[in-house]
């Protein structure tokens, strides 16, 4: 399977805990989008890198959520300090520049806090 | 960035019937893309129209875009049980690669 992969797939934590996912993406894919999602709504944006470099991030990005792509491959994205209203399910998607963004999204993880 | 606003939110209807789905955006756009999401395949982009098409066909699916109403539709034609998901319709106007969903419409196709 080359599609989007994230691990773990599902996370429960207690609260004030520290949790780290990861992302990887299609492997010819240099745009990487991380999304949040509650139960019936859409996604929401969090974060994008092209290449290693974050070039958008969300307001609801707060300073407890931290997102790396070191070297342009994998992704994480830290949550410090967990709060019970970051119980949801991250996304991650990749897409390839120069297309029409068609962005090709992982099964995600479903976070839950305590 | 926009998000659409999909309509009805909600459709039940039985297999073999065609669903359709309404979009409405507010502001010009490039293009608009449909996605899919169900609890099987997670969200998936089903079909990109551009700004300058009108029309757009992929198997089953028949997408229909008017820019001077700022409009999509989305027509699911012989709908199967494996068509029971959430539908999302996402105005991409450039400017910024972020993707904006709003609520989707969730589809139940009854069997």
């Amino acid at each position: 399977d080359t599609g989007v992969s994230q691990d773990p797939r599902h996370k429960i934590t207690k609260r004030g805990q520290n949790v780290t996912f990861r992302c990887d993406p299609i492997s010819e894919h240099n745009r990487l989008y991380w999304y949040r999602q509650t139960l019936g709504q859409g996604p929401e944006f969090l974060t994008y890198f092209q290449n290693e470099a974050q070039l958008e991030k969300s307001r609801l990005l707060s300073d407890r959520f931290s997102a790396e792509r070191p070297k342009g491959s994998f992704s994480t994205l830290e949550i410090q300090r967990t709060e019970q209203g970051d119980s949801a399910m991250y996304l991650c998607a990749s897409s390839l520049q120069g297309s029409y963004n068609e962005q090709f999204f992982g099964p995600g993880t479903r976070l839950t806090v305590l | 960035s926009q998000q659409g606003e999909e309509d009805p939110q909600a459709l039940s209807i039985q297999e073999g019937e065609n669903a359709t789905m309404n979009c409405s955006y507010k502001t010009s756009i490039n293009n608009l893309q449909w996605y899919r999401q169900n609890s099987g395949r997670g969200l998936v982009h089903l079909i990109l129209i551009r700004s300058n098409e009108r029309e757009k066909h992929s198997g089953r699916l028949r997408v229909t875009l008017d820019t001077s109403k700022k409009s999509s539709s989305l027509l699911i034609t012989a709908s199967r049980a494996a068509d029971t998901a959430s539908y999302f319709c996402v105005p991409r106007q450039g400017g910024s690669e972020k993707l904006v969903f709003g609520k989707g419409t969730k589809l139940t196709v009854n069997p």
